[in-house]
C-alpha cells in the first residue's frame, strides 16, 4: 500500500493570503486525487490528477502533478472562510481502495 | 438520486453491545467502499464490494467488523461486541467501475459517528 505523505498538518492563515500544501510518496502515483472535507461531512473529490507535470485549475485552487509523479501540490489564491477545511489527497483504487493521506487542516481566519 | 446515504448520522452504544450501520449508495455506481476516519486521521480502507461480492476484507479490523451487500444495493457493516476503541467516524463510499473510478473519483456519505461509552 502506497504511504502518502501531508504537509503542513496544519494551517491557520488570514483571509486574502496565498498557501500550498504538499502530498509526497516514495513511489510514484498512478494517478492522485485530491478531497476535500468539511466537519461532520464526508470527503468531496476536487481534482485528479494523472499525467507528470500537469496542471489544473479550479477557480482560485491550482493542482500540480510532479514530474516523476511522486509528488503534488494544491496551491490556494486569495484565500476566503469557505476555504477552512481538512484537505486530503489519495491514490490507488480498485480492490485496495483509495490510500489516504492525513490531510492538511486548513483555517481560513477572517 | 441525492447521493450517498448512511444512517444513522451518529451513534452512541455502550461497550459490548453490536452497532450496524447502513449504506444506500448512487444507484448507478456498482461499487460500494467502508472507510473508518479516526480524529485527525484520513479515512482507513476496511471494505470493498463489485455488486453483491465482497472483493477486499482482509482490511476489515478485527473479526468484530463484518459488512455485507445482500442486494448489490445498500450496504451494512456491523461491529459486535464494541470496544470504545471503535469510536470513530464510519464513511461509506461508491464509484463508477474501471478507469471511471480514477476520474470521477468515490462519493462519498456524511458517515456515521459512532461513540461508544
Amino acid at each position: 500500500t502506497q504511504l502518502l505523505e501531508q504537509s503542513p498538518q496544519f494551517l491557520s492563515i488570514q483571509e486574502g493570503e496565498n498557501l500550498t500544501v504538499y502530498c509526497n510518496s516514495s513511489s510514484v502515483f498512478s494517478s492522485l486525487q485530491w478531497y476535500r472535507q468539511e466537519p461532520g461531512e464526508g470527503p468531496v473529490l476536487l481534482v485528479t490528477v494523472v499525467t507528470g507535470g500537469e496542471v489544473k485549475k479550479l477557480k482560485r485552487l491550482t493542482f500540480q502533478f510532479g514530474d516523476a509523479r511522486k509528488d503534488s501540490s494544491l496551491h490556494i489564491t486569495a484565500a476566503q472562510p469557505g476555504d477552512t477545511g481538512l484537505y486530503l489527497c489519495a491514490s490507488g483504487g480498485g480492490a485496495d481502495g483509495l490510500t489516504f493521506g492525513k490531510g492538511t487542516h486548513l483555517i481560513i481566519q477572517p | 438520486d441525492t447521493g450517498v446515504s448512511q444512517d444513522p448520522r451518529h451513534k452512541i452504544t455502550k461497550r459490548g453491545q453490536n452497532v450496524t450501520f447502513r449504506c444506500d449508495p448512487i444507484s448507478e455506481h456498482n461499487r460500494l467502499y467502508w472507510y473508518r476516519q479516526t480524529l485527525g486521521q484520513g479515512p482507513e480502507f476496511l471494505t470493498y464490494f463489485q455488486n453483491e461480492a465482497q472483493l477486499e476484507k482482509s482490511r476489515l479490523l478485527s473479526d468484530r467488523f463484518s459488512a455485507e451487500r445482500p442486494k448489490g444495493s445498500f450496504s451494512t457493516l456491523e461491529i459486535q461486541r464494541t470496544e470504545q476503541g471503535d469510536s470513530a467516524m464510519y464513511l461509506c463510499a461508491s464509484s463508477l467501475g474501471g478507469t471511471a473510478s480514477r476520474w470521477y473519483g468515490y462519493t462519498f456519505g456524511s458517515g456515521t459517528r459512532l461513540t461508544v461509552v
